[in-house]
């Protein structure tokens, strides 16, 4: 039982480049998250999705995309990559929501945009 | 407007001294939850605790201890007798029924445990 993995753990993109993060678990849970964390700023949803085939907006989706084509499977894209999207990424994942169940976080993945 | 505020940025303490670190939060709901998580050094975050809004029992496990107060809408940690390996970023989170219970985290409180 690995948990929450992301790939990959550490990236450097210029700028307009693009790249998709992949975050698998294989906890059979059913609801995923996307996070970025910047100093000083806490951790701020990106997106999540409440099941296979589903995502929503978060608090700061702008310039990213996501999919759930599999359960297990949450993946985040940047299309266009900007300097400002230099962060440490967290996906997490939990079985559902309402009864807040605890979110299980990746080892996150520092992305670097020059 | 900041859901959770975490008033102190930063805590430098010696060995074997208590810790209180500071949550403050704001929601209308009458149905949340409250987290602490930890991100030590390496990175990860874990989970500590979870609180929901109808429970108002203080725990203490081990040398941990939660000070829930809904009158001050205040979620407290402390760590009792800290040791070097307590060193790290403490985040306090909120989730609330009126916002699909996505979590949202205070800025962390650093917190330096010296030898």
């Amino acid at each position: 039982n690995a948990g929450v993995t992301q790939t990959p753990k550490f990236r450097v993109l210029k700028t307009g480049q693009s790249m998709t993060l992949l975050c698998a678990q294989d906890m059979n849970h059913e609801y995923m998250y996307w996070y970025r964390q910047d100093p000083g700023m806490g951790l701020r949803l990106i997106h999540y999705s409440v099941g296979e085939g589903t995502t929503a907006k978060g608090e700061v989706p702008d310039g990213y995309n996501v999919s759930r084509l599999k359960k297990q499977n949450f993946l985040l894209g940047l299309e266009s990559a900007a300097p400002s999207q230099t962060s440490v990424y967290f996906c997490a994942s939990s079985y559902n929501w309402e009864s807040t169940d605890t979110q299980y976080f990746g080892p996150g993945t520092r992305l670097t945009v020059l | 407007a900041q859901k959770v505020t975490q008033a102190q940025t930063e805590i430098s303490v010696v060995e074997k001294e208590d810790v209180t670190l500071d949550c403050v939060y704001e929601t209308r709901d009458t149905t949340y939850y409250l987290f602490w998580y930890k991100q030590p050094p390496s990175g990860e975050l874990v989970f500590l605790i979870r609180r929901n809004s109808f429970d108002e029992q203080n725990e203490i496990s081990g040398r941990y201890s939660w000070n829930f107060q809904k009158s001050t809408s205040s979620f407290n940690f402390t760590i009792t007798a800290s040791q070097v390996v307590d060193s790290a970023v403490y985040f306090c989170a909120l989730s609330e029924a009126g916002n699909d219970y996505k979590l949202s985290f205070g800025a962390g409180t650093t917190v330096t445990v010296r030898a």
